[in-house]
């Protein structure tokens, strides 16, 4: 079975400061990897996903991932923080043949001036 | 071009009350998936119809059904409302049968059983 642990329910940076939001899963076949983000009373929108190929992913508004099978780590990174990235953070794993992704309990960023 | 859609956005309802929910897909897609959010936690995988028919259904009691359109669009039932039902309620679309395509989330139901 999949799973997803997100390490810290909020992590706070100063504006201009690298982020970092970590993700680690479990699943018994090679997974596909999602970071979705999502603002006050709005659904998810995709940061970026991993499915096959280079490990290094780059998303939108300035985010990467990197899959790393040795850790089954998928953190987050951007390198300087913007007031506009405070919201909540979900990581989420999807094994092949199974179409839904399991999501893990999110993380909020909170980003001070 | 117009992304995925959710009506109502709000509803107000009370304890052994039913609700329809209502999702018209992102054009072009075939697919729909609905999620249940409680406050303050991770969207939760409610069932997936593609081509009128559930394909995958989450943990969730028979008292959640579903139906998918001709036009794709789709229906979440709930009957028998429990309070633990107040939730927000999300609609995903997504083409086709693979899992990699990405999901285009709207911007969700929020159900309150009093």
């Amino acid at each position: 079975a999949q799973s997803v642990t997100q390490l810290g329910s909020h992590v706070s940076v100063s504006e201009g400061a690298l982020v970092l939001l970590r993700c680690n899963y479990s699943s018994s076949v090679p997974p596909y990897l999602f970071w979705y983000v999502q603002y006050p009373n709005q659904g998810l929108q995709l940061l970026l996903k991993y499915t096959t190929g280079a490990t290094l992913v780059k998303g939108i508004n300035g985010f990467e991932a990197e899959f790393k099978k040795s850790e089954t780590s998928f953190h987050l990174t951007k390198p300087s923080a913007h007031m506009s990235d405070a919201a909540e953070y979900f990581c989420a794993v999807s094994e092949g043949g199974s179409y839904i992704p399991t999501f893990g309990r999110g993380t909020s960023l909170i980003v001070h001036p | 071009d117009a992304g995925v859609t959710q009506s109502p956005t709000h509803l107000i309802k009370t304890r052994g009350q039913q609700v329809t929910l209502r999702c018209s897909p992102k054009s072009g897609h075939d697919t729909v998936s609905w999620y249940q959010q409680a406050l303050g936690q991770e969207p939760q995988f409610i069932f997936q119809y593609y081509e009128e028919e559930e394909r995958q259904r989450g943990n969730f009691p028979d008292r959640f059904s579903g139906h998918q359109f001709p036009n794709y669009s789709s229906e979440l039932n709930v009957n028998a409302l429990l309070l633990g039902d107040s939730a927000l309620y999300l609609c995903a679309s997504s083409l086709g049968r693979s899992n990699q395509e990405t999901q285009y989330f709207g911007p969700g139901t929020r159900l309150l059983v009093l």
